[in-house]
């Protein structure tokens, strides 16, 4: 139980365009889900946490408005990242928790390449 | 501010030599310690979390322990499967809406 997947596994782009990233909670309903990016040999940096039919929240010193979240349903967030720069290349990872439970369970990660 | 550091950064063992992890935090209001384990090019895969000073988990060749300061992962006669990046991430009320403080990961290699 508890599988997350991520769609697609890498994308490659060009420099201006924008990239739409899913995560999906395959056998449990995601209350919450979180978007992180890490860089190499580095550590999961948190970007936003989105809840079921509200506003996602983002840190410190993410641009809302070029990584744009949804969270339309129980089991599904998007990631769009608006007019990507090469410095948005990077691994992106999603996770979820169903209610009440503090377990997150990561998706297998996006390989964003900016040109 | 909550803190969480991760020693050695790297550690390189042989087939069947056991060894500890350590991971140390600095939190108000303990939530919940948790491992996971990452495998170059993957998503972060769920092995323990632990509540309360004194809990251990075990899993396999694993076993957790948490303090009031510092939670060790506890790796008996590895194999070279067991090679990753162990990462340890506290969650605190503090930071709200259930988020995740990781630290930097150790980095093992179990040597054939």
């Amino acid at each position: 139980g508890a599988v997350v997947s991520q769609h697609p596994s890498r994308v490659i782009c060009k420099s201006g365009t924008s990239v739409k990233i899913e995560c999906r909670s395959l056998d449990f309903q995601a209350t919450t889900m979180f978007w992180y990016r890490q860089f190499p040999k580095q550590s999961l940096m948190l970007m936003a946490t989105s809840n079921e039919g509200s506003k996602a929240t983002y840190e410190q010193g993410v641009e809302k408005d070029k990584f744009l979240i949804n969270h339309a349903s129980l089991t599904l967030s998007t990631l769009t990242v608006t007019s990507a720069h090469p410095e948005d290349s990077s691994f992106y990872i999603c996770s979820a928790n169903s209610g009440g439970a503090e377990t997150q369970y990561f998706g297998p990660g996006t390989r964003l390449l900016v040109l | 501010e909550d803190q969480v550091t991760q020693s050695p950064e790297a550690l390189r063992l042989q087939e069947g030599e056991s060894s500890s992890l350590n991971c140390s935090y600095t939190v108000s209001g303990l939530r919940g310690l948790f491992w996971y384990r990452q495998d170059p090019g993957k998503g972060p895969e769920f092995l323990f979390t632990l509540y309360s000073a004194g809990e251990e988990k075990e899993k396999e060749r694993l076993k957790a322990t948490l303090t009031k300061k510092e939670s060790f992962l506890h790796i008996t006669a590895p194999k070279p499967e067991d090679s990753a990046t162990y990462l340890c991430a506290v969650q605190a009320p503090i930071q709200g809406a259930q988020k995740l403080v990781f630290g930097q990961g150790t980095r093992l290699t179990i040597n054939p």
